[in-house]
């Protein structure tokens, strides 16, 4: 079964600092998609960046990256020059798309920002 | 341009009393879902549908009923409350095949069951 595991329950980070989120995934699979989605408050939940695994480019949204290892089944975000409005929950997720489409998701990382 | 809509946002329940809680969304996506988000546990898919008329189970589907019969439409059902079903609740939806689209979340049901 698939499974994705997020190993840092909470983070904290400096203003304006870089912080790494990490996630790893397990799956039998060769053809799949990884999301990291972040949950403020509000508990809206926010698409920050999405990387399907048939691509060798990692993905990146204005600060946001990723580190996208597919042989080591490793999934990070970085966030670069981090701002208070990035304390939030973030959440990485794995998906095959396909027939049935389901999102599985990991425990989430607790994202603090220092002033 | 509403997207997903869950309603109500907040509901308080007793032991026993059943309910539904409303999902729809305007996007004609044929996949919808139902999580569930507990402290520590991230989300886990209690029921989803690949379009109308086509349920099936998630990973924690026990207490819940799910049905489909417009491409708008998944509400979810709760039969017998119980505290364990207190919870955060979310719906979301995609295009069925391939979620290059992403996925579209709703705002979410806290639910708190006494």
């Amino acid at each position: 079964a698939q499974t994705v595991t997020q190993s840092q329950p909470e983070m904290s980070v400096q203003e304006a600092e870089t912080v790494t989120l990490s996630c790893t995934y397990d799956t039998s699979e060769s053809d799949y998609y990884l999301f990291w989605y972040k949950q403020p408050p509000s508990r809206q939940m926010i698409l920050v960046i999405r990387q399907e695994a048939y691509k060798q480019q990692n993905a990146t949204e204005n600060r946001f990256s990723v580190n996208f290892q597919k042989a080591a089944k490793s999934f990070s975000l970085k966030i670069s020059d981090s701002q208070l409005g990035d304390a939030a929950m973030y959440f990485c997720a794995y998906t095959t798309g396909g027939a049935t489409n389901k999102l599985i998701f990991g425990t989430g990382t607790l994202l603090a920002v220092q002033p | 341009n509403a997207g997903v809509t869950q309603t109500p946002k907040f509901q308080v329940l007793k032991t026993g009393q059943s309910m539904t809680l409303q999902c729809a969304q305007d996007m004609n996506h044929e996949y919808m879902s139902w999580y569930r988000q507990d402290p520590g546990m991230g989300l886990r898919l209690i029921h989803y549908s690949v379009g109308a008329g086509i349920t099936d189970q998630g990973e924690v589907p026990n207490g819940y009923n799910v049905s489909r019969s417009t491409t708008e439409d998944f509400p979810l059902r709760l039969l017998s409350a119980a505290p364990s079903q207190t919870s955060v609740y979310f719906c979301a939806s995609s295009y069925r095949g391939g979620p290059s689209g992403g996925y579209t979340f709703g705002s979410g049901t806290r639910l708190t069951v006494v």
